[in-house]
């Protein structure tokens, strides 16, 4: 059974860090893309960023090209986003998933909840 | 960036009752479309690919065509258990999402 299970989230000021995981069993990690999705609380989806399955490659969208990193540990099956800088407008659940080659997400995690406020 | 419109944004309908979502993309994706449902405090499922291909699982009552720039999602027979939100999402041009169609019973 794929599971996907995020971790890292919580309050944090804005202009500060956080640092989210997201570990993943029950399929070879190593061989999917994966990506971040996020919600913000009662609004709607919005892809954040995708790294491809060996590493080699990243996507972001503009507004958080530079501040947030998407990178992972195929040894560990995990994946990671590094968020710098952060801003009210990132307040959101952030969720992993996996990416099918062509572009859907076949699998989600659970969510983490950021909130960034002072 | 592609936009996708989805409507209604929200809709009540009886048990039993056949159920039409409509997606509508800003230029043509090729097929390139998606379905989730995400039931309230769960993560987004997916139902349907490559705008009408059904994801291992989901019962045969979803079912989801189009082409183009104009897409739609169908549930046959609605059951109480399909109460949730439903996005689109495209993947011809990076990744957008409608912004979700809300169904509850009647």
């Amino acid at each position: 059974e794929v599971q996907l299970v995020e971790s890292g989230g919580g309050l944090v000021q804005p202009g500060r860090s956080l640092k989210l995981s997201c570990a993943a069993s029950g399929f070879t990690f190593s061989d999917y893309n994966m990506a971040w999705v996020r919600q913000a609380p009662k609004k709607g989806l919005e892809w954040v960023a995708t790294i491809i399955y060996d590493g080699s490659r990243t996507y972001y969208r503009d507004s958080v090209k530079g501040r947030f990193t998407i990178s992972r540990d195929n040894a560990k099956s995990t994946l990671y986003l590094q968020m710098d800088s952060l801003r009210s407008e990132d307040t959101a659940t952030y969720y992993c998933a996996t990416l099918a080659v062509n572009g859907w997400f076949a699998y989600w995690g659970q969510g983490t909840l950021v909130t960034v406020s002072s | 960036d592609i936009r996708m419109t989805q409507s209604p944004a929200s809709l009540s309908a009886s048990l039993g009752e056949t159920v039409n979502i409509e997606c509508l993309a800003s230029e043509d994706i090729y097929s390139d479309l998606a379905w989730y449902q995400q039931k309230p405090g769960k993560s987004p499922q997916l139902l349907i690919y490559n705008a009408n291909s059904l994801q291992n699982g989901v019962p045969s009552r979803f079912s989801g065509s189009g082409s183009g720039t104009q897409y739609s999602l169908k549930i046959n027979s609605l059951q109480s258990e399909d109460v949730a939100t439903y996005f689109c999402q495209q993947y011809n041009n990076y990744y957008t999402f409608g912004a979700g169609t809300k169904l509850e019973l009647k």
